[in-house]
């Protein structure tokens, strides 16, 4: 079946400093993936999202560029802000008659002054 | 426009009542899922429905669990004998019609259920 694997949090970053977020998968099918962010007391909402190979998303500063050869849809930043602390969640959905969407288990980041 | 809206936001009951959780999608987004957010946890996915097919209830952990979907629009997921292992962010999301795998999930708010 579909997985998605992220790497586990929390991540606790200074101000500035460079983000990477790893996201691997495993996909029965071709997939769009994406990466949805969490602000606390919020609901989620799509960050970004990526639907064929070498494609890169980029929203906010955030980039995830889809590497099917790596299976990978790592999320970067060059310079985070306190305002980024989230929890942020890889996803991926594969096309055809089923749209289920599967989700990683999200990694929390913190980001301090 | 209106987003996807769910009700109530937070519910407190106690251990073996029934609750039931309403989630009004996007008008005209054919596609509609729930998940479970446990505290610390990811998504969970329980249940899909995709327009008049018959929804997917793999993800639904036990048979306490059941949704319908009316109309194609609002959806309700019903608990009973609720349990404190059900304690969880129930989220919905929708997404718009014309299905394609690159369109994004809108999400509502959520429901806190709080089993006492």
């Amino acid at each position: 079946g579909d997985s998605v694997t992220q790497m586990e949090g929390p991540v606790t970053l200074s101000e500035e400093a460079f983000l990477t977020i790893n996201c691997t998968y495993t996909a029965t099918g071709y997939p769009s993936l994406f990466w949805y962010v969490q602000y606390p007391g919020e609901g989620l909402q799509l960050l970004l999202k990526a639907t064929k190979a070498d494609d890169k998303g980029s929203n906010k500063g955030f980039e995830a560029t889809y590497r099917k050869e790596t299976t990978s849809f790592h999320l970067e930043k060059g310079s985070v802000q306190v305002s980024d602390s989230a929890v942020y969640f890889c996803a991926l959905r594969v096309s055809g008659g089923y749209q289920k969407v599967t989700f990683g288990t999200g990694t929390k980041l913190q980001v301090i002054p | 426009g209106a987003g996807v809206s769910q009700s109530p936001s937070n519910k407190v009951t106690e251990k073996g009542k029934d609750v039931e959780l309403r989630c009004d999608p996007i008008s005209g987004h054919t596609a509609l899922y729930w998940y479970r957010q446990s505290l610390g946890q990811g998504l969970e996915f329980l249940i899909y429905f995709q327009g008049n097919s018959a929804p997917d209830k793999s993800g639904l952990p036990s048979d306490r669990f059941s949704a319908e979907r009316t109309g194609g629009s609002v959806s309700t997921l019903t608990i009973q004998r609720t349990q404190q292992e059900d304690s969880a962010v129930y989220l919905c999301a929708s997404i718009p019609t014309g299905v394609r795998s690159y369109n994004e999930q809108f999400f509502g708010p959520g429901t806190r259920l709080t089993v006492l």
